[in-house]
């Protein structure tokens, strides 16, 4: 199964904030990765689909890079509603596996 | 709009045995791959696993935590995804959410667009 490390677990940050979340993959999964928000009793929200593409309705300011085995989340500017837990997704190949989480919160 | 609405989630005995539904509405449900997900309190997602389309044969795929135990089936005339559980474990207690993939190569669309509300599941004596 591929591995996903993904960092910090969590971080404490203000409103306007550059924030910057990575996942590490255990092996190559060109650009096969997805990034999701979760906010406390809610479902996922998928913001990044095939490492950088942003999903219809997300702001700008959620940007993602990379491939191969490092990807990056990056909020530009962080906004309240920004205060949540961010996870990437391989689906490179099965099982899919999820990040452990980054929780953001608030500084 | 679309939606995806489960139920079916509760409190249930180790060994025991339930059965989880997923409502879709607002697409054409057929056209899609669907995927359940779980996430146990307080820790992060697993995938659990995923029906392909009529075209795929509906073929399955599952994560090895829930293989022989969890089986999933679909019912396109009911735009409707199941999840059902059997020899269920206490570790198996999670919300249960269903997700879709979009329509299109994954390599262009990538997965689990939209997701259900979630239904939790209990597994405890």
């Amino acid at each position: 199964d591929i591995q996903m490390t993904q960092s910090p677990s969590s971080l404490s940050a203000s409103v306007g904030d550059r924030v910057t979340i990575t996942c590490r993959a255990s092996q190559d999964i060109r650009n096969d990765l997805g990034w999701y928000q979760q906010k406390p009793g809610k479902a996922p929200k998928r913001l990044i689909y095939v490492a950088s593409n942003l999903q219809s309705g997300v702001p700008s300011r959620f940007s993602g890079s990379g491939s191969g085995t490092d990807f990056t989340l990056t909020i530009s500017s962080l906004q309240p509603e920004d205060f949540a837990t961010y996870y990437c997704l391989q689906d490179s190949s099965y099982p899919f596996t999820f990040g452990g989480g980054t929780k953001v919160e608030v500084k | 709009e679309v939606q995806l609405v489960e139920s079916g989630g509760g409190l249930v005995q180790p060994g025991g045995s339930l059965r989880l539904s997923c409502a879709a509405s607002g697409f054409t449900f057929s056209n899609h791959y669907m995927d359940w997900v779980r996430q146990a309190p307080g820790k992060g997602l697993e995938w659990v696993g995923r029906t392909r389309d009529k075209a795929s044969n509906y073929t399955t795929q599952y994560a090895a935590s829930v293989k022989g135990r969890f089986t999933i089936s679909r019912d396109d005339s009911k735009n409707s995804l199941f999840l059902q559980m059997n020899s269920l474990k206490t570790e198996d207690t999670a919300v249960y959410y269903c997700a879709r993939r979009p329509v299109g190569p994954p390599g262009r669309y990538g997965q689990f667009d939209c997701w259900g509300q979630g239904t939790l599941v209990t597994v405890s004596s």
